[in-house]
């Protein structure tokens, strides 16, 4: 059974980086058919998908536009782990944070969530 | 980057009635990349639907996706009390990201 376990800070200030980290048991970080993602959800934006790293034949990421410029995924194979850095934030980055997996074999769906982390930017 | 809508914002039902939910995508969607999610507060988003039409493991049956192209339903038949929550739709473009629609509330 996959279970991913988020850790991480909470509570920020503007113009500090983000940092949390997603833990994999029964699974590998490594796998060349998953590919392994950051979501974050807000009142105000609902759903957001802020990026995801994979491994096939060598590491890659895909990043949203709205956070392009500011996010940095990456894996940690000793660890079995992948991290997300987000640069910058300002209070509109408050949201609760999710990492989730998708499979490989359902259409890019995302069939494994973290826990979430619940994270607030203010002064 | 591939918009994605979804209608109606809210629905406001009873238990046993049949919900239908809407997603249109602004370009159509790769290769039936199209997900349904359920969102209770305090929990993680669930996977119900991938591929426009498959249910995945330990989705009731009463959930039913369908659709191509970029218009998608998911029909939600004789509603259960926990079937009340709020549904997103997800695509997959050929620009390698994801997107989720904005949600639809299920109320009571």
């Amino acid at each position: 059974q996959v279970q991913l376990e988020q850790s991480g800070p909470g509570l920020m200030k503007p113009s500090q980086t983000l940092s949390l980290t997603c833990a994999i048991s029964g699974d590998s970080v490594s796998s060349n058919s998953v590919a392994w993602n950051w979501i974050r959800q807000s009142p105000s934006r609902g759903l957001e998908w802020l990026g995801r790293t994979y491994y096939r034949s060598k590491w890659l990421n895909d990043y949203a536009l709205s956070v392009e410029s500011r996010i940095t995924i990456n894996p940690d194979t000793s660890k079995n782990e992948f991290s997300l850095q987000l640069n910058s934030v300002t209070p509109e980055d408050t949201a609760v944070y999710y990492c989730a997996r998708d499979p490989g074999y359902c259409y890019s769906c995302l069939d494994v969530w973290g826990q979430g982390t619940t994270v607030t930017v203010s002064s | 980057e591939n918009v994605v809508t979804q209608s109606p914002g809210t629905l406001s039902l009873s238990p046993g009635e049949r919900a239908t939910l809407s997603c249109t995508a602004s370009q159509i969607v790769h290769s039936g990349h199209l997900g349904w999610y359920q969102h209770k507060p305090g929990q993680a988003p669930r996977l119900l639907i991938y591929g426009a039409s498959n249910r995945a493991i330990g989705t009731p049956d009463r959930f039913i996706g369908s659709g191509s192209g970029t218009d998608f339903t998911l029909t939600i038949n004789r509603l259960e009390p926990e079937d009340f929550a709020v549904y997103y739709c997800q695509q997959y473009d050929m620009s390698s990201r994801l997107t989720f629609g904005p949600g639809t509330k299920v109320e009571i």
